[in-house]
């Protein structure tokens, strides 16, 4: 939405730079982490997800690593577009008996031609 | 095409009068939820359902109620609105709840204002 930029951390990369956008969990527990991508007036946009028994799962011009000795997890995208530009979120799915997820605040990835 | 709905997208209204965002999904999933996004506090869930007839409450179901009855719909019932839910809603959907990690698909999101 238009307004879920307002209070963000923000990234500002040059176009074709890598970017690297990080995240700190809560739950030792949880057993898989997600990142979201979300446009200007638009849902949350799945972008790719990692299981805790794994440090480092590669997409299409993606990666996320998870440390989990210090709870962090990092989205980095390589040759950054000015189409990535948008609010990312991380999020850990707490497991146990339902789906729920556990949304960070988001980051502002601001791409600049 | 798969995708999650939702209605109205926009919505401006007054304290108390009741309102009802509705949601539905195309994609036979068992699992649906609500969500409300507050600038600086991400998203956080307001209600779910495993399936139809089963739901139950998120973080923050203050002032909400939601129903289930049939599995593609899953309505978001406001019975007295008050400014404080302000806010803008994403209901989500997977094809399943339980344990272990299902992917959540987004609606395009509803943007209330009560005045």
């Amino acid at each position: 939405g238009e307004s879920v930029g307002l209070h963000l951390p923000t990234l500002s990369v040059q176009e074709g730079d890598n970017s690297i956008i990080n995240c700190a969990y809560s739950n030792s527990a949880s057993d898989y982490f997600i990142w979201y991508k979300q446009e200007s007036g638009k849902g949350p946009q799945f972008i790719i997800d990692i299981r805790s028994n794994m440090d480092k799962r590669q997409g299409q011009r993606v990666t996320v690593l998870l440390n989990k000795t210090v709870k962090h997890l990092s989205l980095q995208i390589a040759a950054t577009q000015p189409g990535d530009s948008a609010v990312y979120f991380c999020a850990e799915n707490y497991g146990g008996a339902t789906n729920k997820l556990i949304f960070g605040t988001g980051t502002l990835l601001a791409v600049q031609p | 095409e798969a995708q999650v709905t939702q209605n109205p997208r926009y919505l401006i209204t007054v304290t108390g009068k009741k309102l009802t965002v509705t949601c539905s999904q195309n994609m036979n999933h068992e699992y649906m939820s609500w969500y409300r996004q507050d600038p600086g506090l991400g998203l956080r869930q307001i209600y779910y359902s495993m399936n139809v007839e089963v739901t139950d409450k998120g973080d923050v179901p203050e002032g909400y109620k939601v129903s289930r009855k049939e599995k593609r719909n899953f309505p978001l019932i406001l019975e007295s609105p008050s400014p404080n839910q302000t806010s803008l809603y994403f209901c989500a959907s997977s094809f399943r709840g339980g344990a272990g990690y299902n992917e959540q698909f987004f609606g395009p999101g509803t943007r209330l204002t009560v005045l």
